[in-house]
């Protein structure tokens, strides 16, 4: 059955570096990759698309990686600030049809400590 | 509105009692999802609609779980015979049903069955 897995629960790191956040799938061929942003009591919300096609993307701190062949992503956030401690959750999506149709991750609780 | 809008934002019901949580999505989505969200757990899809045709039920957990829209636009999700385990965060997100298109979350519907 299709599966994902993001690294750790929850990682703890220091103000000014930089945060690194795995994904990683078996049984499942995505057409996409998304990373979102959950906060206590709020919904998820959308930071990054990668497509399969597509090796790297950037928006202005961060950046995602994406390897078919590894099944992995990776979600980075350079100079990291307090404001940046919430949860992450990676979801694949199938494309075709299934538009919308996400398969998330567990979220990893990133804290940043000034 | 400006959002995805959800409510209740909690309800705490009795095991065997029937439930309806409402979704108003932003306004000219016509597609429009609901997921949940269990403690510890990753966004699980449940239904998904999109315009006039017919809903994709494929991750209703079980036949208790109903969902309509109306007009194309807002939906609600009834659970007939609550049950312990229906207890956890139910979330709706709209977008225009394009192919990879991010999702928008409201804030969810915190359910707890006693």
């Amino acid at each position: 059955s299709q599966k994902i897995e993001q690294n750790s629960e929850a990682l703890n790191i220091q103000e000014g570096k930089t945060a690194t956040l795995t994904c990683n799938y078996t049984n499942y061929s995505p057409a996409y990759l998304q990373w979102y942003r959950q906060d206590p009591g709020r919904g998820p919300v959308f930071l990054l698309l990668i497509r399969e096609n597509e090796k790297e993307k950037r928006k202005e701190r961060l950046k995602v990686t994406f390897d078919t062949t590894l099944k992995q992503s990776l979600f980075h956030i350079t100079a990291s600030q307090p404001a940046d401690s919430a949860t992450y959750l990676c979801a694949l999506g199938a494309g075709g049809t299934s538009y919308g149709k996400l398969t998330f991750g567990q979220g990893t609780i990133l804290t940043v400590h000034p | 509105g400006a959002g995805v809008s959800q409510s209740p934002s909690n309800k705490v019901t009795e095991k065997g009692k029937d439930v309806e949580l409402r979704c108003d999505p932003i306004s000219g989505h016509t597609a429009l999802y609901w997921y949940r969200q269990s403690l510890g757990q990753g966004l699980e899809f449940l239904i998904y609609f999109q315009g006039n045709s017919a809903p994709d039920k494929s991750g209703l957990p079980s036949d208790r779980f109903s969902a309509e829209r109306t007009g194309g636009s807002v939906s609600t999700l009834t659970i007939q015979r609550t049950q312990q385990e229906d207890s956890a965060v139910y979330l709706c997100a709209s977008n225009s049903g394009g192919p990879d298109e991010k999702l928008f979350f409201g804030s969810g519907t915190q359910l707890s069955v006693l």
